[in-house]
């Protein structure tokens, strides 16, 4: 397995545009998390998904963001429309639930808004 | 008070020293996760761990429910090892990570 990919790696934009980042899980793995880093705050979790189905959307910062899982391997984390103060690594992680593995992360993607 | 608390917040070690990271956490929880993140990159899991003790090449994991408490080491440390290392846990039946704020470890030659 390729492990967890996520797309694009580094995106730079200009305040006001939207943004899609996008998470390919490990086949197999039902759930799906959406964190996002800063050197202020650390790891964050923004939303997650069992089975497809978002759990906890608790973390998402406000309206700005969304996040879907249309089907088991694909999700995307839009920011419409973005902010200087949405620069961070997003990570996204896969696991199985009732399994004994930890998660996996992907590489994730830096955003710089600018 | 956090959740999860890491000691110390930074650590510079010579090679070859054996090494020691601590977490303590103030929930009951189901898992305890030992994560590594190399400067600029991604995020590894290293160990998952609900009781006692495991053991990959040079790291060893431990926890003690009682306490709330868990140690990280490294035997016969490498400057590879230089990295962030973070403790995260899962509690209940929730299945999001909460984390530690890292440590930042550095192995000199």
């Amino acid at each position: 397995d390729a492990g967890v990919i996520q797309s694009p790696r580094h995106e730079v934009t200009e305040m006001g545009q939207e943004v899609t980042l996008r998470c390919k899980p490990i086949s197999g793995h039902n759930s799906l998390f959406w964190y996002r880093q800063t050197m202020m705050r650390g790891l964050e979790l923004l939303i997650y998904f069992n089975n497809n189905v978002p759990i906890d959307d608790s973390g998402m910062p406000e309206d700005r963001f969304s996040a879907k899982m249309p089907n088991a391997s694909f999700s995307t984390l839009k920011i419409q429309p973005s902010e200087p103060r949405d620069s961070a690594v997003y990570f996204c992680a896969s696991s199985f639930v009732g399994g004994h593995d930890g998660y996996t992360f992907g590489s994730g993607t830096r955003l710089t808004v600018v | 008070k956090n959740e999860v608390e890491q000691s110390p917040q930074n650590l510079t070690a010579q090679e070859g020293e054996f090494i020691t990271i601590n977490c303590s956490y103030s929930v009951g929880i189901s898992a305890l996760h030992w994560l590594q993140q190399h400067p600029g990159g991604g995020i590894v899991s290293l160990f998952m761990l609900s009781s006692g003790k495991k053991k990959h090449g040079r790291l060893i994991a431990t926890i003690n429910i009682q306490e709330k408490h868990s140690s990280l080491h490294i035997t016969a440390s490498h400057p590879r090892d230089s990295a962030v290392y973070i403790c995260a846990v899962t509690s209940g039946s929730a299945r999001q990570l909460t984390f530690g704020s890292g440590t930042q470890l550095t192995v000199l030659p």
